[in-house]
């Protein structure tokens, strides 16, 4: 009964490797993020999804790209893997775009070590 | 231009002894405030928020925090510690309006430890 679930929890993988974190929500939500983590526990986000249309889109890499299939599915592609992209990367949702009032439901996190 | 600065990266208490945890905030707008804890490998939960209600606000476990906005501060306080309690804890500010709407800034991050 996950109300926002990610795989892979954990993701090892090489430099320049192409690599998916999937992220669904059961809570009925219409906004969807992406957060990143580092290794000193500073939280920033990466993207925010309202109802499948990109809302916010931080000065990512190109690199990173999000993609939502529909509102309850928001996944994260990554291209040629750094070392700088280890991290923690948490999926996130709230109710709507108006997150002044609504609360953030996070999920366990993904942590990826890029080698 | 929306910012959040926590005051202490650590913080060590003794069981039973009372926490406090610091928060200035800046805001352009009438901000809403939170705060989240984060429990070693695990997602963020949200521990209480403020949004221009009642300006004492009572969050879960026995947590509380104060909106002063003559101090730009929201300090997270709880009269007695627990084991339970330790863990990271983020000051969170967001505003409703222009083109930063939806969007959350997060503290640093304080790191509670409790000591038996």
């Amino acid at each position: 009964d996950t109300a926002v679930s990610q795989t892979p929890k954990y993701l090892v993988t090489q430099m320049g490797n192409d690599k998916s974190i999937k992220c669904e929500q059961n809570l009925g939500h219409d906004t969807m993020y992406w957060y990143k983590q580092d290794s000193k526990k500073f939280l920033k986000i990466m993207f925010s999804y309202n109802n499948k249309e990109l809302i916010i889109n931080e000065t990512v890499p190109n690199r990173f790209s999000p993609k939502s299939p529909d509102k309850a599915h928001l996944n994260l592609h990554i291209n040629s893997l750094e070392l700088g992209d280890s991290a923690v990367y948490f999926c996130a949702s709230s109710l709507s775009l108006h997150s002044g009032a609504n609360v953030l439901t996070f999920g366990a996190g993904s942590r990826l070590t890029v080698l | 231009a929306q910012s959040v600065t926590q005051l202490d990266s650590h913080v060590s208490v003794s069981e039973g002894t009372p926490v406090l945890l610091r928060c200035n905030y800046s805001s352009s707008y009438s901000p809403s405030l939170f705060w989240y804890v984060q429990h070693p490998n695990k997602g963020l939960q949200l521990l209480l928020k403020y949004t221009s209600a009642a300006t004492l606000v009572k969050g879960i476990n026995g947590f509380e925090a104060e909106f002063k906005k003559s101090e730009t501060s929201f300090h997270l306080t709880k009269p007695s510690a627990h084991m339970s309690d330790a863990a990271e804890y983020f000051c969170v500010v967001s505003d409703e309006r222009g083109s930063t709407l939806g969007r959350l800034y997060f503290g640093r991050g304080t790191q509670l430890t409790v000591w038996p």
